[in-house]
């Protein structure tokens, strides 16, 4: 699976849109991007994946660049409750297993 | 929504114990694994089951665990003799067929002493 990059941390004012970036330039054409984000200690939660085209669910939207080295996932209004860590990772469609990151710390504030 | 459910949620044994952590996956689910979560490490894989066997497995995963689906809706996590080092957080999670989604369960607090 390619590696994901992503900052160790962000800040979000609530209302805000959180716009959470993600590279993953080794990216092969049969990976598919997902999101899952980790809030405090509970079980990881998926949020969204794609491969090529952008996608939105009732959680958030995915945008891919169209070289597929990047994506973005943008919570269009964070809430205090968004406050999590986000993981960006790259498997194959027949992939089994997730291999977690560090990911990206996302803070929403007042 | 169905989800994925876990028990107990803390369990605290004594080094050299066996313990067995529950997970009743979602019922159409083909696809089950476990993951564990050391304090403030990131979130590891150990093995994932289908089919009735195990597909993948990773180094952490030695003779000391075993897993099994003992009827159509269990999957347990044995930990045959624990160690200190095995004090995590335990994450099942389940996913369907054709689908790469997995969704996991609350968890499972392991304390060992």
């Amino acid at each position: 699976d390619a590696k994901t990059t992503q900052p160790p941390s962000m800040d979000c004012a609530e209302g805000r849109a959180a716009n959470l970036p993600c590279n993953h330039s080794t990216i092969s054409g049969n990976e598919y991007v997902y999101w899952y984000r980790q809030i405090h200690s509970q079980g990881p939660q998926y949020i969204i994946h794609g491969l090529k085209n952008n996608e939105t669910n009732e959680m958030a939207s995915l945008i891919i660049t169209e070289d597929r080295k990047s994506s973005t996932l943008i919570l269009p209004h964070a809430t205090l409750r968004d406050t999590a860590v986000y993981y960006c990772i790259a498997l194959t469609g027949t992939a089994s297993k997730l291999t977690f990151g560090t990911g990206t710390r996302l803070q929403v504030t007042l | 929504e169905p989800e994925v459910t876990q028990t107990p949620s803390h369990q605290v044994t004594q080094m050299g114990q066996e313990v067995i952590l529950r997970c009743v996956p979602i019922s159409n689910h083909l696809y089950f694994y476990w993951y564990r979560q050391i304090l403030g490490q990131k979130v590891e894989f150990l093995v994932s089951f289908y089919n009735n066997e195990i597909s993948e497995k990773s180094e952490i995963f030695d003779d000391q665990f075993s897993v099994e689906r003992p009827d159509g809706s269990n999957f347990t996590l044995k930990i045959r003799s624990t160690k200190l080092e095995d004090s995590a957080m335990y994450f099942c999670a389940s996913r369907m067929d054709r689908a790469n989604e997995q969704y996991f369960g609350p968890g499972t607090r392991l304390t060992v002493t």
